[in-house]
């Protein structure tokens, strides 16, 4: 079956570290990735899209890889703050590039000062 | 500011009553859509449009309703039919059906 896998379970960290954010899917040619941050009660913000054909993208403090080989994304946040804790949704396109955002559970992080 | 607004924010309704939830963006893109949100679950897709007057069925769109007679405009209908309508609804819109999506602030729809 089709699946996008984070981990349900919430990270914690402490402030300064790097956190690291996992995305597994099974059973998904996605031509490329997405990373969101919801807060609680709001609705997502859109963080990074990475392809298929890029292994790695970054903005600012934000870092997103891509292993179609793996089938499996990583978002690293480094020198993480409090206020980035959140939860962080990712989120492909099934079929690639010809179909709507299919999103994961999400993981929270929590980043203790 | 561009952006996508939702309302209302809040929305309690009694079970059997049709409820309409407005979306509205100014951001000019052609695509717009509705998830809905449960706790410990994913977004799940409701409907989405990619242009006027055309709309399509999401993953889960039994029980709901949507118009799209404007460009700036998808309204969704919350019918008597869907089994658990509380839930929190988010509206999206992008560029196209592959770009990224700009989300609304949601609308909690609480039956009672």
């Amino acid at each position: 079956s089709q699946k996008i896998e984070q981990n349900s379970e919430a990270l914690n960290i402490q402030e300064g570290k790097t956190a690291t954010l996992t995305c597994n899917y099974t059973n998904y040619s996605p031509a490329y990735l997405q990373w969101y941050r919801q807060d609680p009660g709001r609705g997502p913000v859109f963080l990074l899209l990475i392809r298929e054909n890029e292994k790695e993208k970054r903005k600012e403090r934000l870092k997103v890889t891509f292993d179609t080989t793996l089938k499996q994304s990583l978002f690293h946040i480094t020198a993480s703050q409090p206020a980035d804790s959140a939860t962080y949704l990712c989120a492909l396109d099934p079929w690639s590039g010809y179909s709507t955002l299919t999103f994961g559970k999400g993981t929270m992080l929590l980043v203790s000062p | 500011d561009g952006g996508i607004t939702q309302s209302p924010k809040y929305l309690f309704r009694k079970e059997g009553q049709n409820v309409t939830l407005s979306c509205e963006q100014n951001l000019n893109h052609d695509a717009m859509y509705w998830y809905r949100q449960d706790p410990g679950q994913g977004l799940r897709l409701i409907y989405y449009s990619q242009i006027v007057n055309d709309f399509q069925k999401g993953d889960i769109a039994e029980g709901y309703s949507v118009s799209r007679e404007k460009k700036e405009s998808f309204p969704l209908t919350v019918t008597s039919a869907q089994k658990n309508p509380t839930a929190f609804y988010l509206c999206a819109s992008s560029i196209s059906v592959t770009g990224e999506l700009f989300f609304g602030e949601g609308s909690r729809l609480t039956v009672l």
